[in-house]
């Protein structure tokens, strides 16, 4: 069985700061897929990266950013320049490489960004 | 144009009764999903569909049943319901998109129950 743990269950960060959350997981699987996911107040579900295992390349989108080192695994997400909006839980996902998987979450960081 | 959507986003209810929550996704993806967030925000997955079939039913009540009366479409009812199943229950749909090991998912908004 896949799992997935973020040690940090709250996290603070001033606006226009660097921040790290951190994610970890367990698997036997060669071939899979990691994500963050932002859940902000509104409770809707928005992915915010994703990672391939295959790939060596750390995933980026803009502000976000991903520190993957899959012998240790390991998949962090650094959000740069942080802004208000980015107040949200976040979450970590894993997707074991098949069309008809499921994702396994981790239990969630809640960052809040104050000014 | 809502992609994933939910009915109701909001419901409350007494112990004992029986409720139905209905997903409607328009993105024409054949899997479907229902995701459960407990109190403490932990996310699990409860129910897949692909094409109607069902594929993944992870250790859940016989009072939870999925009905997918066709691929756009996974309503859940749940019977006799209980204090416990108070939560936020998300449906999610993803294409099956030949040659990919990976389709990405997209979540409705959500359905917070609250039981009585």
């Amino acid at each position: 069985a896949q799992t997935v743990t973020q040690s940090q269950p709250e996290m603070s960060v001033q606006e226009a700061e660097t921040v790290t959350l951190s994610c970890t997981y367990d698997t036997s699987e060669s071939n899979y897929y990691l994500f963050w996911y932002k859940q902000p107040p509104s409770r809707q579900m928005i992915l915010v990266i994703r990672q391939e295992a295959y790939k060596q390349q750390n995933a980026t989108e803009n502000r976000f950013s991903v520190n993957f080192q899959k012998a240790a695994k390991s998949f962090s997400l650094k959000i740069s320049d942080s802004q208000l909006g980015d107040t949200a839980m976040y979450f970590c996902a894993f997707h074991r490489g098949s069309t008809l998987g499921r994702l396994y979450f981790g239990r969630g960081t809640q960052l809040t960004v104050w000014p | 144009d809502t992609a994933v959507s939910q009915t109701p986003k909001y419901l409350v209810t007494q112990m004992g009764n029986d409720k139905s929550i209905k997903c409607e996704q328009n993105l024409g993806h054949d899997t479907m999903y229902w995701y459960k967030q407990d109190s403490k925000k932990f996310l699990k997955i409860m129910f897949s569909y692909n094409n109607k079939e069902l594929i993944i039913n992870e250790t859940v009540p016989n009072r939870f049943s999925p009905k997918s009366p066709d691929k756009a479409h996974l309503n859940l009812h749940i019977n006799s319901l209980e204090l416990g199943d108070s939560a936020v229950y998300f449906c999610a749909s993803s294409p099956s998109l030949a040659g990919e090991t990976y389709n990405e998912q997209f979540f409705g908004p959500g359905t917070r129950l609250t039981v009585l």
